[in-house]
């Protein structure tokens, strides 16, 4: 059975930095490529990230480039996502996802989420 | 600001068909195959309904299915039930720079 849990969100002020852990089991995890939803209270879903199965793509929403950086351990099967510079408007539930290709062409399977609230 | 469009809202009385739109460009939903169709239901985590504009998951019922024309992806369901009302979601690549886009969602309601 596929696994996905989240970690490491938390309540944080404006202008710091925090990392997202996804841990994965029940796949080849070096399989497949890995991305970052998001979704804001009371609001839609947002995709923020996303990287290869090797690493060698990554790509991110518009609203976190220069900001946000992905990235995995195949050795750990773990997704990661460093968020620096975090405003108020980054609060929001945060979802690992796997994808079904070794390119990241969008979500197929989700985690259950981690809550990243940004506030002063 | 979401790149795919979506209907905001959408509803059925138990057993009728709807159909929900997405509306991209030729960038993402008509150039690639990769749309796909999630259901969230409130308080829960999102689930895959639909890939690659027509597949459906193991355990995903038949009652829900998935086309595209042109810059336009639509999920219907069929045979309604109470336990479709929920929030869709389309997502579609949309290329090496612009990787994954995503429509704003639908909230679907079972009259």
């Amino acid at each position: 059975e596929v696994q996905l849990v989240e970690s490491g969100g938390g309540l944080v002020q404006p202008g710091r930095s925090l990392r997202l852990s996804c841990a994965t089991s029940g796949f080849t995890f070096d399989d497949y490529a890995m991305h970052w939803v998001r979704q804001a209270p009371g609001k839609g879903l947002e995709w923020v990230s996303g990287i290869s199965w090797n690493s060698g793509r990554t790509g991110y929403g518009d609203s976190v480039k220069g900001r946000f950086t992905i990235s995995r351990d195949n050795a750990k099967n773990s997704l990661y996502l460093q968020m620096n510079s975090l405003r108020v408007e980054d609060t929001a539930v945060y979802y690992c996802a796997k994808d079904s290709s070794y390119a990241p062409v969008g979500p197929f399977y989700w985690g259950q989420g981690t809550l990243v609230a940004v506030s002063s | 600001q979401s790149a795919l469009t979506q209907p905001p809202s959408a509803s059925g009385s138990p057993g009728q068909s709807v159909t929900i739109s997405c509306t991209g460009t030729s960038s993402d939903v008509g150039g690639y195959n990769y749309v796909s169709w999630h259901q969230q239901r409130p308080g829960k985590a999102p689930k895959l309904i639909i890939y690659e504009v027509t597949k459906r998951p193991s355990g995903v019922p038949d009652r829900f299915s998935g086309s595209k024309s042109g810059n336009t992806a639509s999920l219907t369901v069929s045979g309604l039930q109470a336990e479709d009302e929920a929030d869709y979601y389309c997502f579609s690549y949309a290329g090496n720079n612009n990787d994954v886009v995503f429509g704003g969602g639908t909230k679907l309601t079972v009259l």
